[in-house]
């Protein structure tokens, strides 16, 4: 029962580089949503899907894109990193809007 | 503007005492609430949940309460043990955009 699959687990990439976080979830969730973790702060959403083909920002949306051609894989991508985007990257899925999350072990990501 | 706020950065409690986690929120649209537990290098994981319509769920050791008027949540564990100590991250639903408080970390003490 794997749940929310979040690959790499760590990634230190230079300023300016691309790269792409991938999530894969095998609940058969149509939501799902990607959150970034700072010290001292909670988990602040940065885009979400309700469906395939639906995506839409959260609070925190800059610097990031993201698509959902399929239920099961939400791609988070980095344009072009920034010493910003310094943080760990949680993704998540539900069955709906209105029900508890389920998050991925995370990836940790250093930009220099 | 953060929305969900968590005042107590930390909190130490000895093994089978009661552990009290307090959350304010300011949004009147919250309509679930959650809490997580969180340990390090992994992601959160559900702990209990509250609807806008109730004033307290109970599920075993942990007990949520809502007071509405007040804009304040708390949860209650107990009794405490060693396996609970952990970052606890309240949050507030919104048509499925979660708001997180910046979390308490609890310290279960012999």
């Amino acid at each position: 029962n794997a749940g929310v699959t979040q690959t790499p687990k760590f990634q230190v990439l230079k300023t300016g580089q691309s790269m792409t976080l991938q999530c894969a979830q095998d609940m058969n969730h149509e939501y799902m949503s990607w959150y970034r973790q700072d010290p001292g702060m909670g988990l602040r959403l940065i885009h979400y899907s309700v469906g395939a083909g639906i995506t839409d920002q959260g609070e925190v949306p800059n610097g990031y894109n993201v698509s959902r051609s399929t239920t099961e894989d939400f791609p988070l991508r980095l344009l072009s990193a920034a010493p910003s985007q310094t943080s760990v990257y949680f993704c998540a899925s539900s069955p709906t809007q209105n029900t508890e999350a389920f998050f991925g072990q995370g990836t940790r990501l250093t930009v220099v | 503007d953060q929305q969900v706020k968590q005042n107590s950065p930390s909190l130490s409690v000895q093994e089978g005492r009661i552990s009290i986690l307090n959350c304010d929120y300011t949004n009147s649209m919250f309509d679930y609430f959650l809490w997580y537990k969180k340990y390090p290098a992994e992601g959160p994981t559900f702990l209990i949940s509250i609807s806008s319509i109730k004033d307290k769920n109970e599920d075993g050791r942990f007990t949520v309460f809502l007071n509405k008027s007040a804009k304040h949540l708390s949860l209650h564990i107990v009794p405490s043990q060693p396996g609970d100590s952990a970052v606890y991250f309240c949050a507030a639903n919104s048509w499925g955009k979660l708001q997180f408080g910046a979390g308490t970390q609890v310290v279960v003490t012999p």
